[in-house]
């Protein structure tokens, strides 16, 4: 149930590009975007809905390919504050109503 | 506007002893979750209140964890007996609706 994500860990220079991968073995009815940096809460990046929506947020997008059930982030041009752990989170329906699970993360350093 | 709150921060207890965690959401938001974080892993959800009812709680080991939400608002979230593989950091999160989620700074638990 746990979603896929890869790399498990990438490694920047200031102002390169990074893709996080995230997929399911569930049919999705969302997929979300939350960035953890070390030692604090995860924060909200993005929620993409079914329906192949892309999503921007500064120099941060999302997409969501709801046939593959495979999301992917796009951080362009890194900032050293991108560093840290990116989770998606996916929501899909079960016995329950709806469950939502995050992936493991991926570990992002930006150094300059 | 004022975040979610958790206390304590921290706590140290040794095994089989029991621990209790509480939580207050952002004013308004009806659904609460709690996440539990062990260190390098991502936040697996224990349990979500839909206001005070429990939307699910299919993750949570309940021969020893219990959770309330007492009039749809702050939650506490306990353990009972400890064991040693319960040392992890302790996360609610709320939200509007089933969308984005706001952290809580989370409890650290050690057990000895």
């Amino acid at each position: 149930q746990q979603p896929v994500q890869s790399p498990q860990a990438v490694i920047l220079r200031e102002g390169e590009d990074a893709v996080i991968n995230c997929s399911s073995s569930k049919a999705l009815y969302s997929v979300h975007w939350y960035r953890q940096k070390h030692g604090e809460a995860p924060v909200f990046l993005m929620i993409l809905l079914k329906g192949g929506e892309q999503k921007g947020h500064d120099k941060i997008s999302a997409s969501f390919n709801e046939k593959k059930q495979q999301s992917s982030l796009y951080l362009t041009a890194s900032q050293l504050s991108y560093s840290g752990t990116y989770f998606c989170g996916t929501e899909f329906p079960d016995n329950y109503g709806q469950n939502f699970v995050f992936g493991p993360g991926t570990r992002l350093s930006v150094l300059p | 506007e004022a975040g979610v709150a958790q206390s304590p921060r921290y706590k140290i207890i040794e095994k089989r002893q029991s621990v209790a965690f509480w939580c207050n959401p952002i004013s308004g938001h009806a659904t609460l979750y709690w996440y539990q974080q062990i260190l390098g892993q991502g936040p697996k959800l224990l349990i979500q209140f839909q206001n005070n009812g429990v939307v699910d709680d299919s993750q949570l080991p309940k021969d020893r964890f219990s959770a309330e939400r007492l009039k749809g608002v702050d939650s506490t979230l306990k353990i009972q007996p400890a064991k040693l593989e319960d040392s992890a950091v302790y996360l609610c999160a709320s939200s509007w609706s089933a969308n984005e989620q706001f952290f809580g700074p989370g409890t650290r638990l050690t057990v000895l």
